[in-house]
């Protein structure tokens, strides 16, 4: 069966510091991959989408970057955090065309930035 | 761009009873994927139930079944013989048949279970 993990779990960060979250899928090959950030009490904004190592998909521009560097392996980071980068961030993974269309979570990761 | 609607910003039910949660959004795709996703307080997303646009036949996973009508483009989630385990978050979400499956989520309804 499949496993999705992402850690840390939680995560406090200064202002201005660096930030690296890992994201990392068990049990299939070639999945979709998705980070997610969900503000306190809001619904869920796509962050970057990956169909495969090294491709990238930005849908928000902003403070944060995501990486690619192994088929089931994600990563989203910054060079410098912002106050407003503080939220809950979720993986997800999903089959590519043709699967059920359905995508699967992690269990997310608490940042707060002070 | 599709749009996912979801007009009850608060829900509650007394255990045991059904509760249905509303939906609605705008495409104007003919295939796609409609999902109900959960939010616990310990903020695992957990999907509920999924719901294929090319079927007619409403999904049904043990006490959670969907209300699909696809003309009104409507999808609400019925939830019978509720119980404290439902208190969460849930989430409306549209997914498009495509290369990479991107889904849009709904602002979400908070339901509470009531003893």
């Amino acid at each position: 069966s499949q496993t999705i993990h992402q850690w840390p779990a939680t995560l406090v960060q200064p202002v201005g510091s660096p930030l690296s979250l890992e994201c990392t899928v068990e049990g299939t090959s070639n999945p979709n991959l998705y980070w997610y950030r969900q503000a306190a009490g809001r619904g869920l904004q796509l962050l970057f989408y990956s169909v495969g190592i090294g491709q990238i998909s930005s849908e928000v521009p902003q403070n944060l970057s995501a990486s690619r560097p192994q088929d089931r392996q994600f990563i989203l980071s910054s060079k410098k955090l912002l106050l407003s980068d503080s939220g809950f961030y979720l993986c997800a993974w999903g089959l590519g065309s043709g699967g059920p269309g359905t995508q699967y979570f992690g269990p997310g990761t608490r940042l707060l930035v002070l | 761009a599709q749009t996912v609607t979801q007009s009850q910003p608060e829900m509650s039910v007394q255990e045991a009873e059904t509760v249905t949660l509303s939906c609605t959004y705008d495409t104007s795709e003919n295939n796609y994927y409609l999902f109900w996703y959960k939010q616990p307080p310990s903020r695992q997303m957990i999907l509920v139930i999924r719901q294929e646009a090319y079927k007619q036949q409403n999904a049904t996973e043990n006490r959670f079944s969907v209300n699909f009508q696809k003309a009104a483009k409507s999808f609400s989630l019925k939830i019978s013989d509720s119980q404290l385990g439902d208190t969460a978050m849930y989430f409306c979400a549209f997914g498009r048949q495509t290369s990479y499956d991107k889904v849009i989520f709904g602002p979400g309804t908070s339901l509470s279970v009531i003893p």
